[in-house]
This record gives C-alpha cells, structure tokens and sequence, in this order.
C-alpha cells in the first residue's frame, strides 16, 4: 500500500512557464518531504525538501508547499527550463529514521 | 569526490543464479540503503542499515540478502535470481539528516 502517491504520471510544459507537480500522502506521521529529480541512467538527485513545521521553502527556481491538513505537497519550477525534463519523486519520512517513502515519480518534459 | 559508487552498471543472470550488487560511498555516512526502481512503482526500499554491524529489512525485501561489516560498503546479494528481480536498484547512503546520495544505479535483468 503506496503511502506516497504521485497521480501524474507526466507533465509537458513550455519552457518559461510554470511546471506544478503533485504529490499525496496517507500517513499523518510523516515530518519530513523532499523532492529528488532523476535522469535517464543516473541516480536521484536531491532537489527541495521541507520540514512539517513550514508550510513553504524555497530555493532558487524551485518551491515546495506543504498543506498537512490536505496531506499534500506540491513542487514548482518557474520558470521551466529545457534541463529541467527529468523525472521528480517525492519522498517522506517519519520518525523511523532510514524508511524513506517514494512516490511513483512524475515524468516532465520542457518543450520548446 | 567519488560520492556512492555501485557496480556492475549492467547485469543479465539466468534463473537461480546468485550474485552480489557491490555499494560503496567515500563520505563517512553511517545510513546505508538499497532500493529498486519499478515502471509505475517508484522507488522501493529493500533493506538498510544504520552502521556497521545493523541491518533492518524495508518494503521488498523477499529473496535479498544484505550485511554492513564496515562503514563503506553495504553489499546486496541476490540469493536465487527470479524474472521478478528484473530492476533497477539503487544504493544510497546518508549523514542522518534526511537527504539520501544515491549510486548511478545498476540494471538487472533476470532471464
């Protein structure tokens, strides 16, 4: 039972505009979230993350809003930018440290 | 600045080989994790440890076996290979501040 759900599958974007992903999750327990990105034959990126006692963080292009009575975080990249084609997981983590939950990842395409 | 190293990249067993993902990182890190890489499944965690000696089993960890005899590597050994273990897997290894290092990773496929 996936406790961290990524609903979309994929994402096409002009670059320039804004990319939104999504991410859901079922456990109330988890206090950490972070965003990894991932390219064809590398390993994950660490991306964002964010703590359950903010609501927002930001860094550069990237920011990552947290609503924890929804059970949902979403991550936005603005402007997009061709480099930024990858897929994105979302991740979390509860205070059992070392059991870091993935979502399925969402796959984006910048385009031209 | 080699990061976490994972070998072989490729592999193709026959059903029922053995064989041994090797991991290693050069950053001190005391969480060692192994995770596979399914379409539609995201990332799975196997097994993981959080130092030399402890290990602990994840989401998936049937037919896999791990040990931590030192703080740099965490190999992960597939005791009798099934069509079922084609993935890709992942190492990663962490400080304890919640940001996971991953390997290039290593594709597997099991005939």
């Amino acid at each position: 039972d996936q406790q961290v759900k990524q609903n979309s599958p994929s994402l096409s974007v002009q670059e320039g505009r804004i990319s939104i992903l999504n991410c859901d999750y079922t456990n109330s327990m988890f206090d950490y979230f972070l965003w990894y990105k991932k390219y064809p034959a590398e390993g994950p990126t660490f991306l964002i993350s964010i703590s359950s006692i903010k609501d927002k963080n930001e860094d550069g292009r990237f920011t990552v809003f947290l609503n924890k009575s929804a059970k949902h975080l979403s991550l936005h990249i603005v402007p997009s930018q061709p480099g930024d084609s990858a897929v994105y997981f979302c991740a979390a983590i509860d205070d059992s440290w070392g059991k870091f939950q993935f979502g399925a990842g969402t796959q984006v395409v910048v385009t031209p | 600045n080699a990061g976490v190293t994972q070998t072989p990249k490729f592999q193709v067993l026959k059903t029922g080989q053995s064989m041994t993902l090797q991991c290693a990182q050069d950053m001190n890190h005391e969480y060692m994790s192994w995770y596979r890489q399914d379409p539609g499944m995201g990332l799975r965690l196997i097994h993981y440890s959080v130092g030399a000696g402890i290990t602990d089993q994840g989401e998936v960890p049937n037919g896999y076996n791990v040990s931590r005899s030192t703080t740099e590597d965490f190999p992960l050994r597939l005791l009798s290979a099934a069509p079922s273990q084609t993935s890709v897997y992942f190492c990663a290894s962490s400080r304890g501040d919640e940001k996971l290092f991953f390997g290039s990773g290593t594709q597997l496929s099991v005939l």
